[in-house]
């Protein structure tokens, strides 16, 4: 079966340090997509990023980035000069493919991150 | 463009009683899948569906949990009795599964279910 790990469960900063958040997953299927879902104070989850498994660069959006590395099987995500405003729970998940052809998420636990003033 | 849309944000209710989560997804979408949130157990998948059919619901808790998807554009997850540990936030989410490619969910904002 699939698994997500995010081994940190939580991380506390200062405003404008760079924190990296890692994931690390298993999957049998040679086909996958990755993604990472912010959950803010005030409870929803946010889609952040998709990345299939046949596209190994890495991506860049603002102070965002993500290294996906299938060699040691990792989707890690980068804040740069984080804010107060990154304050949320973070969950990296993967799609597991089902029977009938159709698909569903396996989440991490989350990594809660704290960005102090 | 309207997100997911769930009601009611807020639910509480007294042990026993029938409580009906309602879900709206984003039009155009095939998928819907309901999950429930505790500190305990994190996020869980309890049941989707595609094209209106239930796919899999092996994580639904039991046989007090039901759902049901009439038509595309609506869903109810119903927990009949309930009971005090069924206290959680429950989120309905949405998404296009389209020749076997899989797309980003969206989720709606969630329904915080109080069993006292």
């Amino acid at each position: 079966a699939q698994k997500v790990t995010q081994a940190q469960t939580e991380i506390s900063v200062v405003e404008k340090e760079d924190v990296t958040l890692d994931c690390v997953y298993e999957t049998r299927d040679t086909t996958y997509y990755l993604f990472w879902y912010k959950q803010p104070p005030s409870g929803e989850l946010v889609f952040l990023i998709r990345r299939n498994s046949f596209d190994e660069q890495n991506e860049i959006s603002g102070r965002y980035s993500w290294n996906f590395q299938k060699s040691t099987s990792s989707f890690n995500f980068t804040i740069t000069a984080s804010q107060v405003v990154d304050s949320a729970v973070y969950f990296c998940a993967l799609s597991e493919r089902t029977q009938g052809g159709s698909e569903k998420l396996v989440f991490g636990k989350g990594m809660k991150l704290t960005v102090n003033p | 463009d309207a997100g997911v849309i769930q009601s009611p944000r807020h639910e509480v209710t007294e042990m026993g009683q029938e409580v009906t989560l309602r879900c709206k997804p984003i039009s155009g979408h095939n998928s819907l899948f309901w999950y429930r949130q505790t500190m305990m157990r994190g996020l869980e998948l309890l049941i989707y569906f595609n094209n209106n059919v239930p796919i899999d619901d092996s994580g639904m808790p039991e046989d007090r949990f039901s759902a049901k998807m009439p038509n595309a554009s609506f869903s109810t997850l119903k927990i009949q009795p309930s009971e005090p540990r069924d206290s959680a936030v429950y989120f309905c989410a949405s998404s296009l599964f389209f020749a076997q490619r899989f797309y980003e969910q969206y989720f709606g904002p969630g329904t915080r279910l109080t069993v006292t």
